[in-house]
């Protein structure tokens, strides 16, 4: 099974600064084929269900405000918000959808500083 | 409007037996793959198991394989997940998730249930 991995498990970060969120896979998800990234990134907030963010490590899903980026490629990826809202308090997850089972990361939850 | 609405979870003694259904609306419920994932008390996401779209193909995460079932009703427009020999770390709330891509196993997933919790307890 890939095992990925989040860093930090916990980020605290001034409303308008930088948030930056890493996740490490134990194996590459860049299928190459179609030389596609298989990963995924999530936004949960409290006594809400996951809320799809980034898929292909990269593209933004349908009305998720631009301040939010992913980047990264076989083994590492980055979810990044360029300027922090208070809004964007919540627990972030990776996934890699590269093969079953589909594993999460461990989540990392931000906070405002 | 992708609606996807879980029932199915009550408090059930350790050992014991229970299936979750999902009633999905807004889409053509037999193209796409269909996933469960759980989240147990203060804990991250874990994935369970997903179903394609015509139903033949499953896989399971190795902490339920054996003892749960995915399966998908396309009449119905259901997905269920029967749990049998059911453990205290079962314990969760359980999503019901569907895959973005048409056709297709490994997409991520963009829409989600607000789940059902199952409470596995003596």
């Amino acid at each position: 099974d890939i095992v990925m991995t989040q860093s930090p498990d916990s980020l605290a970060v001034s409303l308008g600064e930088r948030a930056t969120i890493n996740c490490k896979s134990s194996q590459s998800v860049l299928y190459p084929s179609n030389n596609e990234n298989y990963l995924a990134w999530y936004q949960q907030k409290p006594g809400q269900p996951p809320k799809l963010l980034i898929y292909w490590a990269s593209a933004r899903e349908s009305g998720v405000p631009d301040r939010f980026s992913g980047s990264g490629s076989g083994t590492d990826f980055t979810l990044t918000i360029s300027s922090l809202q208070a809004e964007d308090v919540a627990v972030y997850y990776c996934q890699q959808y590269y093969t079953p089972p589909h594993t999460f990361g461990q989540g990392t939850k931000l906070e405002i500083k | 409007e992708v609606q996807l609405v879980e029932s199915g979870g009550v408090v059930v003694q350790p050992g014991g037996s229970l299936r979750l259904s999902c009633a999905a609306s807004g889409f053509t419920f037999n193209d796409y793959t269909m996933h469960w994932v759980r989240q147990g008390p203060g804990k991250g996401l874990e994935w369970v198991s997903l179903i394609s779209w015509e139903g033949s193909s499953t896989y399971y995460a190795d902490s339920v394989k054996g003892r749960f079932t995915i399966s998908r009703d396309n009449s119905k427009n259901s997905l269920y997940l029967q749990m049998n020999s059911l453990r205290t770390e079962d314990t969760a709330l359980y999503y019901c998730a569907k895959g973005s891509g048409y056709q297709n196993r490994d997409a991520q997933l963009d829409y989600w249930g607000q789940g059902t919790l199952v409470t596995v307890s003596s």
